[in-house]
């Protein structure tokens, strides 16, 4: 495709279920990364996956968030057991590398409520 | 740690007028990016302009410029002839690009911004 593609755009969950978002990003990106943000709050950062090197996690909130790049492409990131302050939206963005300048372009994100 | 903040939670601007939205950001490099997203009501994230910091000049990008001042950390976005189609929320951003976490952007926690017919 011609742009980040998340699904769902919109998910409901009941309290202790696990969730999966996906995120595929715009072909040839080497870099990924997932930002969290709650309302009314800013981007928060989450994980990053640059190629074939080990990701950088050091974002993810608790042990009950997990995430993996297949194949250096299609991400799914995992919540299990949610709670309700999990309750945000979930934005994906792609870019070329990391270092100096290239521009992240971001997907349209996941709405996640849970209830 | 790097922290970015916008003082202004809310802003509206007639119509065709001229709008500036605030930004600080705390850091202790010298070399950085700082961007300017806009998010629509389609929760994209959209980049509306950056600049470097080892630049001068002010980036412009058609009807939006910045206002950097280096030494007073700030970065103020214009809007000029503000349209409707400019009504959204705004994060400023920084990036350092070298270093450990390089590619992580820092982001603000936002200004919604409304255009009023």
């Amino acid at each position: 495709g011609a742009g980040v593609s998340q699904s769902p755009s919109n998910k409901v969950t009941e309290k202790g279920k696990d969730v999966e978002l996906r995120c595929d990003p715009i072909s040839g990106h080497t870099a990924l990364y997932w930002y969290r943000q709650s309302l009314g709050q800013g981007l928060e950062f989450l994980i990053y996956f640059q190629g074939n090197s080990a990701p950088d996690k050091s974002g993810l909130p608790s042990d009950r968030f997990s995430a993996e790049r297949t194949g250096g492409s299609v991400s799914t990131l995992t919540i299990q057991r949610t709670q309700q302050e999990d309750s945000a939206v979930y934005l994906c963005a792609s870019s070329l590398a990391a270092r100096g300048y290239t521009e992240a372009f971001f997907g349209q994100g996941t709405r996640l409520t849970v209830v | 740690a790097q922290t970015v903040t916008q003082s202004q939670p809310e802003m509206s601007v007639q119509e065709a007028e001229t709008v500036t939205l605030s930004c600080t950001y705390d850091t202790s490099e010298s070399d950085y990016y700082l961007f300017w997203y806009k998010q629509p009501p389609s929760r994209q994230m959209i980049l509306v302009i950056r600049q470097e910091a080892y630049k001068q000049q002010n980036a412009t990008e058609n009807r939006f410029s910045v206002n950097f001042q280096k030494a007073a950390k700030s970065f103020s976005l214009k809007i000029s002839d503000s349209q409707l189609g400019d009504a959204a929320m705004y994060f400023c951003a920084y990036r350092n690009p070298y270093g450990a976490g390089s590619y992580q952007l820092t982001f603000g926690k936002g200004t919604k911004l409304s255009v009023i017919p």
